[in-house]
């Protein structure tokens, strides 16, 4: 297993745009985390799921966000109508539930809307 | 909602010198863990601590978790110019599920 994968590393796009990432996870993990970092600033909770079910979306999350996790293995994360501070990096994780090994993170997919 | 606050921001230090870095929750947590993030990388994992008032040794790395299970620190030993980086803290919830990261602490190191 080569962990954490993030498509694509980088996307440029002009506001308004829709936009989709896609997260693998670590096979044999059965949560998957969506995070977002912008400089200088810790990683922020966007979503997670047990499996293909979506357990939790942080209330800071407009509409315009959707993730999915259709077979409990990778995940897409769209942007519909983006604005110019959706512009960060987003962050995929993935872990075993119960595991006492953390997170493991993938490399990212940094977003910047023009 | 839950918070958790990281001091200090920044830190520079000459080599040998040492190193500690603060979180603080605002609620009880049933555990915290630690990430390095290298300039240019992502969050890697470094630990978990669980137990009121634990203590965790890795090499000159020392990791402890509050009495009350609110705060934590990290503290390195005679800092080497391979601990550059962003150190994070991020804390789970009783409710369990997500974790909620700190700001974390940006550290140098002048060889």
């Amino acid at each position: 297993d080569t962990g954490v994968s993030q498509n694509p590393r980088h996307k440029i796009t002009k506001r308004g745009q829709n936009v989709t990432f896609r997260c693998d996870p670590i096979s044999e993990h059965n949560r998957l985390y969506w995070y977002r970092q912008t400089l200088g600033q810790g990683p922020e909770f966007l979503t997670y799921f047990q499996n293909e079910a979506q357990l939790e979306k942080s209330r800071l999350l407009s509409d315009r966000f959707s993730a999915e996790r259709p077979k409990g293995s990778f995940s897409t994360l769209e942007i519909q109508r983006t604005e110019q501070g959706d512009s960060a990096m987003y962050l995929c994780a993935s872990s075993l539930e119960g595991a006492w090994d953390g997170y493991t993170f993938g490399s990212g997919t940094r977003l910047t809307v023009v | 909602g839950q918070q958790v606050m990281q001091i200090p921001q920044y830190q520079h230090v000459q080599e040998g010198e040492d190193f500690t870095t603060y979180c603080n929750s605002s609620t009880t947590l049933s555990n915290i863990q630690w990430y390095k993030q290298r300039p240019g990388g992502h969050p890697v994992f470094l630990i978990q601590l669980v137990k009121s008032g634990e203590v965790k040794k890795q090499k000159r790395l020392t990791f402890q978790f509050g009495e009350a299970k609110k705060n934590s620190s990290l503290h390195i030993t005679a800092t080497q110019t391979t601990d550059v980086g962003t150190y994070f803290c991020a804390g789970r919830g009783n409710q369990g599920g997500k974790l909620i990261f700190g700001q974390g602490t940006e550290l140098s190191v002048k060889p």
